[in-house]
């Protein structure tokens, strides 16, 4: 079993829609989670940034961590075409800059 | 200021050769990890190192070694190449504090491994 699952979609959606993707993991050590946004032929690129249980809000965008149900999600409101990406979890223990990774949900947004 | 850059974007390589990529972080960042990214497996961590010394390492065979050097550049080596080390390969920059919550990584634009 890996320690981080991750629904690889594809997800499409009509523009102004709202987003939900959604990671698991089965090591109850991970404090710090953290969602990427990818584009093609490029590196990734830190969204979201959440410490331990609870809500982040960034603008259109929201990460909510459960522990309880080892369970992290990012929601994206009023989603817009430059949305269209793959979107990667990443979680880690502490202490060191270890992260483990999902395998990436691809969204498409269509206008 | 600069980003993550990685040299070269794009390798093809047989099978048995060896292949070193290069990483050069952002300035004033002295830890360096390297991934793996496959379409079936996602990003996997390879190692990380940190003022010359690796810190981390994850689960990959011996044929995978990195350094890095004075400067924080690093260079990651793969040996005796087999066709499953086809992948874009990652290195990502952090300050390395290291158990904060505020060291955050940056990534840079990969190089593209094709192994024939």
């Amino acid at each position: 079993q890996k320690e981080v699952e991750q629904d690889p979609g594809p997800l499409s959606v009509p523009e102004g829609a709202i987003v939900s993707l959604n990671c698991t993991y089965s090591n109850s050590a991970f404090q710090y989670f953290m969602w990427y946004r990818q584009y093609s032929r490029k590196g990734p690129e830190l969204l979201m940034y959440t410490y331990s249980s609870g809500n982040k809000e960034d603008g259109r965008f929201t990460a909510q961590v459960d522990k309880s149900s080892k369970y992290i999600s990012l929601f994206i409101r009023d989603s817009q075409p430059s949305d269209s990406a793959t979107y990667l979890c990443a979680m880690s223990p502490p202490p060191g800059n270890q992260f483990y990774f999902g395998t990436g949900t691809s969204l498409t947004v269509i206008p | 200021k600069a980003g993550v850059t990685q040299t070269p974007r794009y390798l093809i390589k047989t099978r048995g050769q060896q292949v070193t990529l290069s990483c050069s972080p952002i300035s004033g960042h002295r830890s360096v990890s390297w991934y793996q990214q496959t379409p079936g497996q996602g990003l996997q961590f390879l190692f990380e190192y940190f003022s010359e010394t690796q810190r981390n390492k994850g689960n990959f065979p011996g044929r995978f070694s990195g350094r890095q050097f004075s400067n924080s550049r690093s260079e990651m080596n793969v040996s005796t190449l087999e066709l499953g080390d086809s992948a874009l390969y990652l290195c990502a920059s952090s300050l390395g504090a290291g158990g904060t919550r505020t060291d955050t990584q940056y990534f840079g634009p990969g190089t593209r491994l094709t192994v024939l």
